[in-house]
Order: structure tokens, then sequence, then C-alpha cells
């Protein structure tokens, strides 16, 4: 069965620090691969979605960028953190372009402080 | 992708049918709706998708209206971990991650 790894689960920064959230999915080959972010009290937004390795495309500017080095990893960079970037960031797969379900995983929960 | 209105929040009691409304007056012929829940702190889970007809599974049923332009999301029996916030999505591609915006959904409050 497919499985949904995403860590760590909470998570403190500084501001001004680096930042690396790592997605990974097992058990489907050539998933897509989404990350989203969750602002407390507001719906999730799509920041970056990738059909295969390396093609990442962004939904929005921000001070984040994502990468996908292999078929089933998916990473959530940034270089320095800001205030603004606080929230809940949610790792999602599905497969092909018909109708499919979306498969998220826990999630990170990131305060920038 | 066409637009979704929910109520904020509704409240049902436990063991009780639940009705969650969803508009999408500007949905298109080519339009899927999804239905999708998210437990507090978690990730949001695949509930329920559908085109034209009634969809039933076994967390629940999806009616949606003859002219698509509304539709509703039925919990036939709530339990306490029902509570969670309902999202309906229009995807315009047919499904999956990529073309899924979700609202502020409908914050659902079970009463026991």
């Amino acid at each position: 069965s497919q499985t949904i790894h995403q860590w760590p689960a909470t998570l403190v920064q500084p501001v001004g620090s680096p930042l690396s959230l790592e997605c990974t999915v097992e058990g489907t080959s050539n998933p897509n691969l989404y990350w989203y972010r969750q602002a407390a009290g507001r719906g999730l937004q799509l920041l970056f979605y990738s059909v295969g390795i390396g093609q990442i495309s962004s939904e929005v500017p921000q001070n984040l960028s994502a990468s996908r080095p292999q078929d089933r990893q998916f990473i959530l960079s940034s270089k320095k953190l800001l205030l603004s970037d606080s929230g809940f960031y949610l790792c999602a797969w599905s497969v092909g372009t018909g109708v499919t379900e979306a498969f998220f995983g826990q999630g990170t929960r990131l305060t920038v402080v | 992708d066409a637009k979704t209105t929910q109520p904020n929040s509704m409240e049902s009691n436990e063991e009780e049918p639940v009705h969650l409304p969803c508009n999408h007056s500007t949905i298109s012929g080519t339009d899927y709706i999804h239905w999708y829940r998210q437990l507090p702190s978690q990730g949001p889970e695949y509930v329920i998708h559908g085109l034209t007809s009634n969809v039933n599974n076994r967390m629940a049923s999806l009616a949606i209206a003859e002219d698509r332009k509304s539709s509703t999301l039925i919990l036939h029996r709530a339990t306490l971990r029902d509570a969670a916030v309902y999202y309906c999505i229009l995807s315009h591609s047919g499904g999956g991650a990529d073309g899924l915006t979700f609202g502020k959904g409908t914050h659902l409050i079970i009463q026991p």
C-alpha cells in the first residue's frame, strides 16, 4: 500500500535561519507531488507541485523553494525564514491526471520566532 | 477554478444525519465536485467526489443538484470522530492535487 512520510512534525526556527522539510512517498511510482501551506485560521494554499524529477512549478511567489531530487522525494526549503513563513505545511501526492484522490501527509507545524 | 461557497460552521448531534451544503453556481461542465475533510492538526482526507450523478461510499453520500450548481455531502450517522473541517472543491482537471483549490470549508461540530 502507498504511504507518505513527512517530517518533522513540529519545528521552531529563528528568523533568518534556513529551512528544509522532507516528504517521501512509498508504494507508487512517478507520483505528482505537492506542497501546501495553511496559515492560522485560513485555507490550504498550494505552494509548489511537481510532475517528475527536477520539474517544479510554483503557484505563488514567496521566500520558499522546492526540489525533487528523486522520484518519490520532495523537499521544501528556505535560505532565510521570515515570520510570515510560520504555518502548517502539508505534502501531498496523486497519480496521473484523471479523476484521482490526493493523499496528504500529517503535516509539519512551523513556528518562526 | 470555479469558486465554492460553504457555511463557516455547522453543528449537529451525535448519531444524527448531517447535510453539509456547497454552492458552486459557476461550475463548468467538466468540473468534478470533490469533498475532503481535515481533522484537527492533520492533513486533509479524501471523502468523496462526483460529476453529475449522486455517489455513495463507505464514508458518505454526495447529492448533486440537477443543474450542478450546488451539492450536499451527507453523513448518515455522525459520530464524534466526524468533527472536522469539510472542504467542497471543484477540479477542472478531473482530480488529484493539481486541480484542488481549498477554501475555508465548513467547521462541523458534533455534540454528544
